[in-house]
């Protein structure tokens, strides 16, 4: 099946900070989605970005499919930005299933 | 809309018995998905439906674990008999045919 790698696994950053995460898959795809799990546990989505590139607020996301990969891009962190941010992919090829990377931890400290 | 609902939120039960996990979709969403969280192997599909049919359950762990859909707005997923390696969070999403959007996760503990 598809591979999903996120990077880095674990980024620690000081509240005002920007950040920008990564997302590579092995194969073709027809929609990118990135989520942020908050702390509490629960999956938001934040883009649904088959390709080119979207904003909303401190948040950006660019996905070049032709190069298999996508970006998260936040801007003045704040605490509240902390989780994990995931990043899925779907296929469609008769079905319409994720698959998610492994996410990256991001801890904003005040 | 509501968005995904879940019941129940938080469930501990003792190994050996039954659980179920329930879930209504976004109306008008045509897939719905089970995904289960660890730590050990991160967010994994269980299986999904489209149009309330069962079209990929390779996920599905083992014979002790089953879903139905018995309508486009209700799915349950049944644990029977639960045993301690079942704890984790247990998503249900829908999508209208690309995408999906989460439910907030029914954390399962078994002891």
């Amino acid at each position: 099946g598809i591979q999903v790698e996120q990077s880095p696994p674990d980024l620690i950053l000081q509240e005002g900070a920007n950040s920008t995460l990564r997302c590579n898959f092995s194969d073709s795809v027809n929609n990118l989605q990135w989520f942020h799990q908050n702390p509490w546990g629960q999956l938001i989505n934040l883009f649904y970005i088959p390709s080119g590139t979207k904003q909303n607020g401190r948040l950006s996301a660019t996905t070049v499919a032709t190069e298999r990969y996508s970006l998260l891009y936040i801007s003045s962190s704040q605490t509240t930005d902390s989780g994990v941010y995931f990043c899925a992919v779907e296929r469609n090829f008769g079905n319409e299933k994720l698959t998610f990377g492994t996410g990256t931890r991001l801890t904003i400290i005040p | 809309d509501a968005g995904v609902i879940q019941s129940p939120r938080h469930e501990v039960t003792e190994m050996g018995q039954e659980v179920t996990l329930r879930c209504k979709p976004i109306s008008g969403h045509d897939y719905l998905f089970w995904y289960r969280q660890t730590m050990m192997r991160g967010l994994e599909l269980l299986i999904y439906f489209n149009n309330n049919v069962p079209i990929d359950d390779s996920g599905m762990p083992e014979d002790r674990f089953s879903a139905k859909m018995p309508n486009a707005s209700f799915s349950t997923l049944k644990i029977q008999p639960s045993e301690p390696r079942d704890s984790a969070v247990y998503f249900c999403a829908s999508s209208p045919g690309q995408g999906g959007y989460f439910g907030p996760g029914t954390r399962l503990t078994v002891t």
